[in-house]
């Protein structure tokens, strides 16, 4: 009865490569976020989606395509991928009001080789 | 846009009271929350304020000043698993109320 589950939880891969990350939710929230975590802790908003539409996408380089094929699901696409991509990656979800806590899966821990 | 500061790592001792401050400046604002983070983990809710003054939960209390663009985080009676890092994240006004988080506090509690 996992809230945000996402997998997997650790990728080790080559430089270069293309890999995926997939997330989803079964509270029935309608929106879903894409967090990058560095390696000094910092978590920072990559993409978020409202009801299958892309709302926020910040300055994120375009190696990197989420895709929403319902609102319970928000996976993460990442092309050619590069050294400094290695970050945990976090989705969330979360209803669209004020007030309204974000809840996180388990996390991606990313390394790229 | 926004722009969050924390202290970096704090040090307390089992017991005591420790508190956590953030500062932030902002664009627009609806809500500060915080979060706790424990190693190797997803950061998890601790509370939300968005009118001035003191929410209090249990062990746990958070603070806000929206004119001062400032917030506390107050933690009573630390317990060794209380060891964690401390998000704070701040909500902006615009339409996509979009939450950005501070760069964290690692609090260490020591016996």
């Amino acid at each position: 009865d996992t809230a945000v589950s996402q997998t997997p939880k650790y990728l080790v891969t080559q430089m270069g490569n293309d890999k995926s990350i997939k997330c989803e939710q079964n509270l029935g929230h309608d929106t879903m976020y894409w967090y990058k975590q560095d390696s000094k802790k910092f978590l920072k908003i990559m993409f978020s989606y409202n009801n299958k539409e892309l709302i926020i996408n910040e300055t994120v380089p375009n190696r990197f395509s989420p895709k929403s094929p319902d609102k319970a699901h928000l996976n993460l696409h990442i092309n050619s991928l590069e050294l400094g991509d290695s970050a945990v990656y976090f989705c969330a979800s979360s209803q669209r009001q004020p007030n309204e806590k974000l809840f996180f899966g388990s996390g991606t821990q990313l390394s790229v080789l | 846009g926004q722009n969050i500061d924390q202290p970096t790592e704090m040090t307390a001792t089992e017991g005591a009271i420790v508190q956590i401050n953030c500062t932030y400046q902002t664009s627009g604002f609806n809500g500060l929350f915080w979060y706790q983070q424990h190693a190797g983990e997803a950061p998890t809710f601790l509370s939300y304020n968005v009118l001035d003054g003191l929410e209090e939960k249990g062990r746990f209390s958070s603070f806000l000043s929206r004119s001062k663009g400032y917030s506390y985080l107050l933690l009573k009676e630390l317990q060794m698993k209380d060891s964690a890092s401390y998000l704070c994240a701040v909500r902006d006004s615009g339409g996509y109320q979009k939450v950005t988080f501070g760069t964290g506090t690692k609090l260490q509690v020591i016996p």
